[in-house]
């Protein structure tokens, strides 16, 4: 079956724009994380949802990001004002929700903040 | 918080040898180790992974070993080949959520 998608694959965009990063799960995977991925680092936590709710927001790193999932499927990454040190490759990956269940990860949409 | 310390940071073996790539972490209360092997341009893909209630998890050419008392986990690749290449990352899940702590990752180069 279809995995995690994410679009766009890249993003370009100048600073203090804003920006929308997309992410559709595998077809009946309740929980929906985003993580961010520096150059040459491991991928940084930045939120999760079970269904549409956020069940941990811990990782945001300050209130110029916000994620939503409106319906438990479809979720969008929101970025204000963004900054050249938000420049990073974004990851989604979705799961069947339960605590050790496998996360699968998508693609990532690289952003680029001139 | 969590803390995951990932070695090496690069590796480099003869095709056919074995690699070896350890993590330690630092809260005693997570319980999933998964290892994830990362190809360029692409999302990490899961390999192996391991519950706090086993001690050794092996499928074909990759195994895993877990030491709960001296808190880490390593990844065992034997007979390797040049597609075992790639970035290899190790996390860990805690107890009361399921977000997931990367170490920084192992750059794993198997000559031909």
């Amino acid at each position: 079956g279809a995995g995690v998608s994410q679009t766009p694959s890249n993003k370009v965009t100048e600073k203090g724009k804003y920006v929308e990063l997309r992410c559709d799960p595998i077809s009946g995977h309740t929980a929906l994380y985003w993580y961010r991925q520096s150059l040459g680092q491991g991928p940084e936590f930045l939120i999760y949802f079970q269904g549409t709710g956020a069940a941990d927001d811990s990782g945001l790193p300050n209130d110029r990001f916000f994620a939503v999932r409106p319906e438990g499927s479809v979720s969008t990454l929101k970025i204000q004002r963004t900054e050249r040190g938000d420049s990073a490759v974004y990851l989604c990956a979705s799961s069947l929700g339960g605590r050790w269940d496998t996360q699968y990860f998508g693609p990532g949409t690289r952003l680029t903040v001139l | 918080g969590e803390n995951v310390e990932q070695h090496p940071s690069t590796l480099s073996v003869q095709e056919g040898d074995s690699a070896v790539i350890k993590c330690t972490y630092s809260d005693s209360a997570s319980n999933y180790f998964p290892w994830y092997k990362q190809e360029l341009g692409k999302g990490p893909q899961l390999i192996i992974d391991i519950r706090s209630n086993v001690g050794e998890k092996k499928d074909q050419r990759i195994a895993v070993t877990l030491n709960k008392t001296a808190k880490h986990f390593s990844l065992h690749i034997t007979e390797t080949q040049p597609e075992d290449s790639a970035v290899y990352f190790c996390a860990v899940q805690g107890g009361a959520t399921n977000k997931l702590i990367f170490g920084s990752g192992t750059l794993l180069a198997v000559q031909p």
